[in-house]
């Protein structure tokens, strides 16, 4: 099964600034999710990530404020823009084991963002 | 739409207890059924899966069966640890979507005491 290795681990920044977080995985991939966990809560996906295409947002998220770049089958890239207290997090990217979705998901440790 | 409702915790257990986790689902279609555990600090690990109705996944001594007459895939542990106070959640993957996009339930921490 893929392997995801997801940086930074963690970090803090100061409200207004942008924070780019980055996944790569050891295999190829098609698709790649992103997911914001707040604090005590669950898993939310943010937006569904395909090499060659503009990313797919869910309901309540926007490309001006978490732009996605997949620029291969093995890497891609969130960023949160202008950040707020509200957007502390954890920050996880996902992909289907085994590139099929009912063998499950495999996750990156988690981006756990801290805004000040 | 689809939905996933879990019991809420936290569930605090002595060591060798016995561990259920209610799970019930909502969906169009046949999804398949997954519970994923979050150690503190770390990121999801998936525990087990059920793909069809009536399949059991198991792993690390933990079982749920995939109840379609029921809607639930309970999870269940006959002995805990103390290494096995985690959040636990309970998801499924959205049958009309081509990807099977991940719904999760809102989670449920168990601690384990010695």
């Amino acid at each position: 099964s893929a392997v995801i290795s997801q940086k930074p681990s963690r970090d803090i920044c100061q409200r207004g600034t942008s924070l780019t977080i980055q996944c790569q995985v050891d295999s190829q991939v098609t698709m790649m999710f992103w997911y914001r966990q707040q604090p005590g809560q669950s898993l939310t996906l943010i937006a569904t990530a395909n090499q060659g295409s503009e990313a797919t947002y869910e309901s309540g998220f926007v490309i001006d404020k978490f732009p996605i770049s997949r620029p291969n089958l093995t890497f891609s890239t969130l960023t949160v823009s202008n950040m707020s207290p509200e957007d502390s997090s954890i920050y996880l990217c996902s992909v289907p084991l085994g590139g099929k979705h009912v063998y499950g998901y495999t996750f990156g440790s988690g981006t756990r963002l801290t805004v000040v | 739409g689809n939905s996933v409702t879990q019991m809420e915790g936290p569930v605090t257990l002595s060591e060798e207890a016995f561990l259920t986790i209610n799970c019930t689902y909502t969906a169009t279609g046949y999804p398949s059924l997954f519970w994923y555990v979050q150690y503190p600090g770390e990121g999801l690990q998936l525990l087990l899966k059920a793909t069809k109705a009536d399949d059991k996944g198991s792993n690390k001594g933990f079982e749920a069966t995939y109840r379609k007459e029921t809607t639930s895939f309970h999870l269940e542990k006959g002995s805990v640890q103390v290494s096995d106070s985690a959040v636990y959640f309970c998801a499924l993957s959205d049958p009309t979507d081509s990807w099977g996009k991940l719904q999760f339930g809102a989670g449920t921490q168990v601690v384990v005491t010695p």
